[in-house]
């Protein structure tokens, strides 16, 4: 069965800095990979998605991530964080049609 | 737009009470899902439907039954509640398309007393 490992419970960072938040997943084929952010209170607004092709994809809100086979990651990136991307951000990799998600990593932005 | 409503944003219910929880999906979606959220738990999934009336446990079945009886719809029952199923919970739809990602609803956060 797949599994995803978010390996960082928490992060803190400095507004305009940049960010990287790391995904491992443990799947045989290859992966359909999801990013998704979970403001507080709210549900999950998907932010990215990869399936194959070019192994940088971009997504919503300036965010972007790469596909590692080799390192089996998928890793989400932003150059500079804004305040309003304090949240919480869930790994996710779908066999047939059911996602396994990662424990996710809360993001604090400081000022 | 994609849009999957759940009818409760926050619900209070008391230990033993039998609990609905409804969503509705707008996408005509084959697939439908309730998740429960707790910290440091992440996502996990109590039980999903692939078509009306069809339906298969998640990872964690226990305490919980569903029902799919029109395609949009797809409710959770908790047949007796009991404080341990205290979380937040998430229902999410998907087209058996492989490449499509799943659509979430906002989420029902459940109190037992």
């Amino acid at each position: 069965a797949q599994s995803v490992t978010q390996p960082d419970i928490h992060i803190t960072v400095s507004e305009g800095a940049s960010l990287e938040l790391r995904c491992n997943y443990s799947y045989g084929a290859t992966p359909y990979l999801f990013w998704y952010v979970q403001s507080p209170g709210q549900g999950l607004q998907l932010l990215l998605k990869y399936f194959s092709g070019d192994t940088l994809v971009q997504g919503i809100k300036g965010f972007e991530a790469e596909f590692k086979r080799s390192q089996s990651s998928f890793n989400l990136r932003k150059p500079s964080v804004h305040w309003s991307d304090a949240a919480e951000y869930f790994c996710a990799v779908r066999e047939d049609y059911k996602l396994s998600f990662g424990a996710g990593t809360t993001v604090t932005v400081r000022a | 737009d994609v849009k999957v409503t759940q009818s409760s944003r926050y619900l209070v219910k008391r230990t033993g009470e039998k609990v609905f929880l409804e969503c509705v999906q707008d996408m005509d979606h084959e697939n439908m899902f309730w998740y429960r959220q707790d910290p440091g738990l992440g996502l996990r999934l109590i039980y999903f439907s692939y078509d009306v009336k069809m339906k298969e446990k998640g990872d964690i079945p226990e305490g919980y039954s569903v029902s799919r009886e029109k395609k949009e719809r797809f409710s959770l029952i908790l047949e007796s509640a009991s404080t341990n199923q205290t979380s937040m919970y998430l229902c999410a739809s998907t087209p058996s398309v492989q490449n499509q990602p799943q659509h979430f609803g906002d989420g029902t956060r459940l109190s037992i007393l």
